[in-house]
């Protein structure tokens, strides 16, 4: 079965400063992992995702993420936080022809 | 290209209306979900179809709650009768045909239902 777990329900950054947001995952086969941002009354938007290519994988406004087996992580990182960063943002597993999300980290930015 | 397209976008009713909520899924795209969204729960899977059969549909809550797809271009979920507890964001989303464990899922702008 598979699973992800998100650290931390809310994070608070600076404007500029690094944004990390932890994702550790679940899975009993290589997962494909993803990320997504929720923007207020919006749906959810593919930030990127891990397909079992390139460990560092790049994503949209300057996200990025680190596939790391030994850790089971894809923690999401963005060297210099902007206040339109300011969202809700999920962690996702796909397997067995379903999602699993996380429940979520709401990431404020501070000016 | 269109995106999920998902309607309507708010709907207030009373307790004991039925209610509907409707999803053009992308066109070309095999796998349909619909999700709940609350403060309390978080992001919830109700049901999810493949190829328009309904494959899981564990999350959906109660008898009340029931959901079809009667082609590939069309999805329904509907809750007859609706309670207030039933207030919350309703989203759809499809995914391409193709590997089922790469794809993304490509998210509708949600149904906000609030049921008072």
């Amino acid at each position: 079965a598979q699973s992800v777990t998100q650290l931390g329900s809310h994070v608070s950054v600076s404007e500029g400063a690094l944004v990390l947001l932890r994702c550790n995952y679940s899975s009993s086969v290589p997962p494909y992992l993803f990320w997504y941002v929720q923007y207020p009354n919006q749906g959810l938007q593919l930030l990127l995702k891990y397909t079992s290519a390139a460990t560092l994988v790049k994503g949209i406004n300057g996200f990025e993420a680190e596939f790391k087996k030994s850790e089971t992580s894809f923690h999401l990182t963005k060297p210099s936080a902007h206040m339109s960063d300011a969202a809700e943002y999920f962690c996702a597993v796909s397997g067995s022809n379903q999602f699993y999300f996380g429940t979520g980290t709401s990431l404020t930015v501070i000016p | 290209d269109a995106g999920v397209i998902q309607s309507p976008r708010h709907e207030v009713t009373e307790m004991g209306q039925e209610v509907t909520l409707r999803c053009k899924p992308i066109s070309g795209h095999n796998s349909l979900f619909w999700y709940r969204q609350t403060m309390m729960r978080g992001l919830e899977l109700l049901i999810y179809f493949n190829n328009n059969v309904p494959i899981d549909d564990s999350g959906m809550p109660e008898d009340r709650f029931s959901a079809k797809m009667p082609n590939a271009s069309f999805s329904t979920l509907k809750i007859q009768p609706s309670e207030p507890r039933d207030s919350a964001v309703y989203f759809c989303a499809s995914r391409p045909a193709g590997g089922p464990n790469t794809g993304e899922l490509f998210f509708g702008e949600g149904s906000r239902l609030t049921v008072l």
